[in-house]
């Protein structure tokens, strides 16, 4: 399987500021990577899904324009979470897909508070 | 009814038992069907990995398909208290852009030494 990092692994940021997630495939080229928010006790949501060198797509009710996201390389893709708010504070995943429709390989998550 | 059904539990189990952990889902279009193991506060980690109907083996674990009930089952031999953790089943039609992966609420599993 695919190994996956992400930085920061936790986070914690005032209100109002911008935060930056990045997520790597550190042994394959990922063409797709995808991100998800997870609640406590909840399932994964997914947010939106990141192609490298194209606009990413949004699910229904994610604000693309406070998510921002960016695909620049096979092997990065990044969240930022613009204006945070305390009811961003949550726990973001990303996943990478190594052929389409197969599985996904997590990476380890990072946990946002925002105060 | 929601694409993807899964009991969230919480299920209690001794040391040693036979875990059975169900799905089932309403999309027949579905063909590949995971099983992830996600430890509190940690990105999931993919158990087992199934396309299409059938069994697939692996140490303890076995995982099952039954496209025509449209019901998956993970079986966990000989639990271990190191198995406690939300199982999250996902499935996805795959191919094209179907690559969507749809997850199941996830199933908390205590093993008691």
């Amino acid at each position: 399987g695919a190994v996956v990092s992400q930085h920061p692994s936790w986070v914690i940021c005032k209100s109002g500021t911008s935060v930056k997630i990045e997520c790597r495939s550190l042994d394959f080229q990922a063409t797709t990577m995808f991100w998800y928010r997870q609640f406590p006790k909840q399932s994964l949501m997914l947010m939106a899904t990141s192609n490298e060198g194209s606009k990413a797509t949004y699910e229904q009710g994610v604000e693309k324009d406070k998510f921002l996201i960016n695909h620049a390389s096979l092997t990065l893709s990044t969240l930022t979470v613009t204006s945070a708010h305390p009811e961003d504070s949550s726990f973001y995943i990303c996943s990478v897909q190594i052929q389409a429709g197969e599985t996904q390989y997590f990476g380890p998550g990072t946990r946002l508070l925002v105060l | 009814q929601k694409e993807v059904e899964q009991d969230p539990g919480p299920l209690s189990v001794p040391e040693g038992a036979i875990v059975s952990l169900n799905c089932t889902y309403s999309n027949s279009a579905f063909q590949y069907f995971m099983w992830y193991r996600q430890y509190s506060r940690k990105g999931p980690e993919l158990l087992m990995y199934t396309y299409s109907s059938g069994n697939k083996e692996d140490g303890r674990f076995t995982a099952q398909v039954d496209k025509s009930s449209k019901y998956i089952s993970l079986f966990i031999r000989d639990s271990q208290p190191s198995d406690s953790a939300t199982y999250l089943c996902a499935m996805s039609e795959g191919g094209g852009s179907n690559y969507k992966l749809t997850f199941g609420k996830g199933t908390l599993l205590t093993v008691n030494p």
